[in-house]
């Protein structure tokens, strides 16, 4: 398994401010992902956060709004910028573990975001 | 597009019954069906499901993959207030571990 730290755990902002979210892992990860949960919704996939290189997002989210950071093997930070009260959601952070099974995902226990 | 269902979208239950929740999926790249609880913010792996007919059990959670008619149930028996979560269904579809989630199940077990 693997240890998530995300911060902050929730955040009230206003309209057209921008928010960065820190993912700290307790151990080295090859995958890590930014997942999002807007209220009453599943989750979805953001984007993949590599290691040393650009980031890898999926349809419907772009780098400048979603800016994503990976510096290392055990930490990413996701910037949510210019936000808008469509951004509120929880923010997750999520990795597969040294060791395990492709698709088995550990997350991180989420940061929720209220924008005003 | 890659689409994973799950039903019914919530359900209460009397501590103590039996419950079955439903996962369909329509995916381009299957490789693995994973059900995950959760009760606050964070997702927690419950089991993985990559060969059809063959039932995962944990206690009283039990789960099994059709990969024939494109479906799962995960099985709850003996339910007790501390089932009471959302129970998120999702599908992998390629190689780096990307997850396809359904909209979830919402389950509440009452006294």
């Amino acid at each position: 398994s693997a240890v998530i730290s995300q911060k902050p755990s929730r955040d009230i902002c206003q309209r057209g401010t921008s928010l960065t979210i820190q993912c700290q892992v307790d151990s080295q990860v090859t995958m890590m992902f930014w997942y999002r949960q807007q209220p009453g919704q599943s989750l979805t996939l953001i984007a993949t956060a590599n290691q040393g290189s650009e980031a890898t997002y999926e349809s419907g989210f772009v780098i400048d709004k979603f800016p994503i950071s990976r510096p290392n093997l055990t930490f990413s930070t996701l910037t949510v910028s210019n936000m808008s009260p469509e951004d509120s959601s929880i923010y997750l952070c999520s990795v597969v573990a040294p060791g395990g099974y492709t698709g088995e995902l550990f997350f991180g226990e989420g940061s929720r975001l209220t924008v005003l | 597009e890659d689409k994973v269902v799950q039903s019914p979208l919530s359900l209460v239950v009397h501590e103590g019954d039996t419950v079955t929740l439903n996962c369909s999926y329509e995916v381009t790249n299957f490789r693995s069906l994973l059900w995950y609880k959760q009760e606050k913010k964070a997702p927690t792996f419950l089991f993985m499901l990559t060969s059809s007919g063959i039932e995962k059990k944990s206690g009283r959670l039990s789960s099994i993959l059709d990969k024939k008619e494109l479906f799962s149930i995960l099985n709850i028996t003996a339910t007790q207030t501390g089932d009471s979560a959302i129970y998120l269904c999702a599908v992998n579809t390629g190689t780096a571990s990307k997850l396809t989630f359904g909209t979830g199940t919402r389950l509440q077990v009452t006294l």
